[in-house]
């Protein structure tokens, strides 16, 4: 079945770059996703990409997608204490009716000054 | 322009009590969601709506019901509550037709069942 693994938690320093890594078992994926929660709120839409694209790139944010290995991960350069927030990762399918995304448990980030 | 909006933001309910969350959205969604945040579980799909009038089980549908009688709004219901339901839930909408879906999300409802 559809399943999407990430790691629970990132601390980084202000100013480093932060790498959140994502997994996912179905191959029939159309979009792959990162969304942000920041604490309190819920999800909105950082960024995604389209299934047959490398690379994705959006200021301060990069987007690889390694098909072969079925991995994902969003880059943020320059991190600052604003990014700290939930990331999660999801995916779209060519099976998922209704527009479904399947989530995964989300990486918490904390940026540290 | 609202978005989506949840009430109430949050709520304690007794164990058996019953109660329903509601979500609305002016965006004119056909689609719509209602999921639950938990500790280290991420996201988990309750019951999902695809329009007016239609209703579908997500991933962990068990306690639960929902309701579509008008297309802004989609209702989540717990009959009779149980602790393992202490949950933030959160709904969702998107619109039709599209391959690239970005759902658009409510604040959330916090809810403890004690």
């Amino acid at each position: 079945g559809e399943d999407v693994e990430q790691s629970l938690f990132l601390s980084v320093r202000e100013g480093d770059s932060s790498v959140i890594n994502c997994t996912y078992t179905d191959s029939s994926s159309t979009y792959l996703y990162w969304y942000k929660q920041e604490p309190g709120a819920g999800l909105q839409l950082l960024t995604y990409i389209f299934s047959n694209m490398d690379m994705k790139q959006d200021q301060r944010l990069t987007v690889l997608l390694n098909k072969k290995d079925k991995h994902l991960s969003l880059r943020i350069a320059d991190t600052q204490t604003g990014d700290s927030a939930i990331y999660f990762c999801a995916e779209s399918t060519i099976y998922n009716q209704g527009g479904k995304l399947i989530f995964g448990q989300g990486t918490e980030l904390s940026v540290k000054p | 322009n609202a978005g989506v909006t949840q009430t109430p933001k949050f709520r304690v309910l007794k164990t058996g009590q019953s109660m329903t969350l509601l979500c609305a959205q002016d965006m004119n969604h056909e689609y719509m969601y209602w999921y639950r945040q938990d500790p280290g579980m991420g996201l988990r799909l309750i019951h999902y709506s695809v329009g007016e009038g239609t209703t579908a089980k997500g991933e962990v549908p068990d306690g639960y019901n929902v309701s579509r009688l008008k297309k802004q709004n989609f209702l989540l219901g717990l009959e009779s509550a149980a602790p393992s339901q202490t949950s933030v839930y959160f709904c969702a909408s998107t619109p039709a037709g599209q391959i690239l879906y970005e759902q658009y999300f409510g604040p959330g409802t916090r809810l403890t069942v004690t």
